[in-house]
């Protein structure tokens, strides 16, 4: 299985400050397509997980444009441009190349 | 409205079985691949297994293979994973989650969309 490693595990913020997220898999996510299968979720406290970005560095439907993913391969990087207290929770990355493997989790408190 | 129930779970000693259900409503199970994914208690989501939508494929994390099993009743919208030889890492809640498809430049891409309450599963002599 791909293994996959967040940091940080914790990450106290200030609203209106940027924040940013690192996920690194243990192989290349980067399919001969020329697409990345990392996936960014979020869940809020009392809720199920969101998705947030997908292959790499596209957002999902409805998810504010302050977050934006980035890299590839093994490194990708979750940027939240200015933090807004809705975004507390537990951010994940997610590998989908070989099955699905989710990082251990980065909790975003304010 | 979609809706995804999960039931089964309970406290069951090490070595013994238990099957968890995941029954939908609010939309046709069996057009959807369907995954279970674990919490153990103070930790991160761990996928588990899937089914597609049809049955046809199943995959399992390496470390349950051959002790779970991941199935599903289109006619009961019900979708089951039998777990045998229980260990007390199996700990965890049990969600059940919904398979959604995207379509990037023609590429499809896989996402949980829905997700259900989740059910308890303590491995415990």
């Amino acid at each position: 299985d791909i293994v996959m490693t967040q940091s940080p595990l914790s990450l106290p913020v200030t609203p209106g400050e940027p924040a940013s997220i690192s996920c690194r898999s243990s192989q290349s996510l980067l399919h001969t397509q020329g697409h990345n299968f990392l996936d960014w979720y979020l869940q809020k406290p009392g809720q199920s997980p969101q998705l947030l970005i997908y292959l790499g560095s596209n957002r999902a439907s409805g998810v504010p444009d302050r977050f934006s993913g980035s890299g590839s391969g093994t490194d990708f990087t979750l940027k939240i441009t200015r933090v807004e207290a809705e975004d507390v929770g537990v951010y994940y990355c997610v590998q989908t190349l070989q099955t699905w493997t989710f990082g251990q989790g980065t909790k975003m408190e304010i | 409205q979609v809706q995804l129930v999960e039931s089964g779970g309970g406290v069951a000693q090490p070595g013994r079985s238990l099957r968890l259900s995941c029954t939908a409503s609010g939309f046709t199970s069996s057009s959807y691949g369907m995954h279970w994914v674990r919490q153990a208690p103070g930790k991160g989501l761990e996928w588990m297994a899937v089914i597609w939508y049809d049955g046809s494929d199943k995959y399992y994390l390496d470390s349950v293979k051959g002790r779970f099993t991941i199935s599903r009743d289109t006619s009961k919208n019900t979708v089951y994973l039998q777990m045998n030889s229980l260990r007390v890492d199996d700990t965890a809640v049990y969600y059940c989650a919904r398979m959604r498809t995207g379509y990037h430049s023609g590429w499809p891409y896989f996402y949980f969309d829905s997700w259900g309450q989740g059910t308890l599963v303590t491995v415990s002599s």
